[in-house]
């Protein structure tokens, strides 16, 4: 099984919009509406900021949001703030017969 | 407020089997939630492991599935992962996790802080 694509950076100023991509295939991201994007500052524990293509968790604030389109999935994040600089994965379900979860090689996103 | 905490051996010898625990709190019950592993070498992005409901099923990533083993301990509120045969390839920091539903249990809405293992001689 591949990783899921996604580009390994992205940069926005204060207060603009970003969004990152995350491109897998007809197995994966294209079949299942199981996409899930993490935050991830270094020396952190990953937290969930989408799941299921577009649900935010509790306490995850609307300025993040997901949608899906084909086989490629996509993380919006507006009206960036200083915290929002991080690094971003995406998940999907990615099994049948075997069930499993295929991630993304993850994004940078910097906040100029 | 839900938690977990990794432990293990931080060193690791090839060939041999990297035993950790995720230790819960905050739970009234370690039944009832899928609970996983996922890892991040270094300098790489994550990779899924496996998650296991119970002591009833699991489901471990295809490319690991033939070294990997996971359980749980209702009594003791915790749950575990065994690697065996590690290389260095196994080096990583290794997370515990909880999985958002027990229906579609494929995100993880609490992580523990993460432990680091290094499979070195």
């Amino acid at each position: 099984q591949s990783a899921l694509t996604q580009p390994p950076s992205a940069s926005g100023s204060p207060g603009q919009s970003v969004t990152i991509s995350c491109t897998g295939t007809s197995s994966d991201v294209g079949a299942y509406n199981y996409v899930s994007w993490y935050r991830h500052h270094p020396g952190k524990a990953p937290k969930l900021m989408i799941y299921e293509v577009t649900k935010r968790p509790s306490g995850v604030p609307d300025r993040f949001s997901g949608s899906k389109s084909g086989n490629t999935a996509s993380l919006t994040v507006s009206g960036l703030q200083a915290e929002d600089e991080a690094d971003y994965y995406c998940s999907s379900y990615a099994g049948t017969n075997n069930p499993y979860v295929v991630f993304g090689g993850g994004t940078k996103l910097t906040v100029l | 407020q839900v938690q977990l905490q990794e432990s293990g051996p931080g060193l690791v010898k090839p060939s041999e089997t990297l035993s950790l625990t995720c230790a819960l709190s905050g739970y009234s019950s370690s039944s009832g939630y899928y609970w996983g592993w996922i890892r991040q070498p270094p300098g790489k992005g994550l990779e899924w492991i496996g998650i296991l409901y119970h002591t009833v099923r699991a489901y471990y990533n295809p490319s690991l599935r033939s070294r990997v083993a996971m359980s749980v301990d209702t009594s003791k509120k915790h749950f575990s992962l065994k690697l065996s045969s590690v290389t260095a390839a196994d080096t990583a920091m290794y997370y515990c996790a909880k999985a958002m539903t027990t229906v579609t249990p494929w995100a993880f809405d609490v992580w523990g802080q993460g432990t680091v293992v290094t499979v070195s001689p």
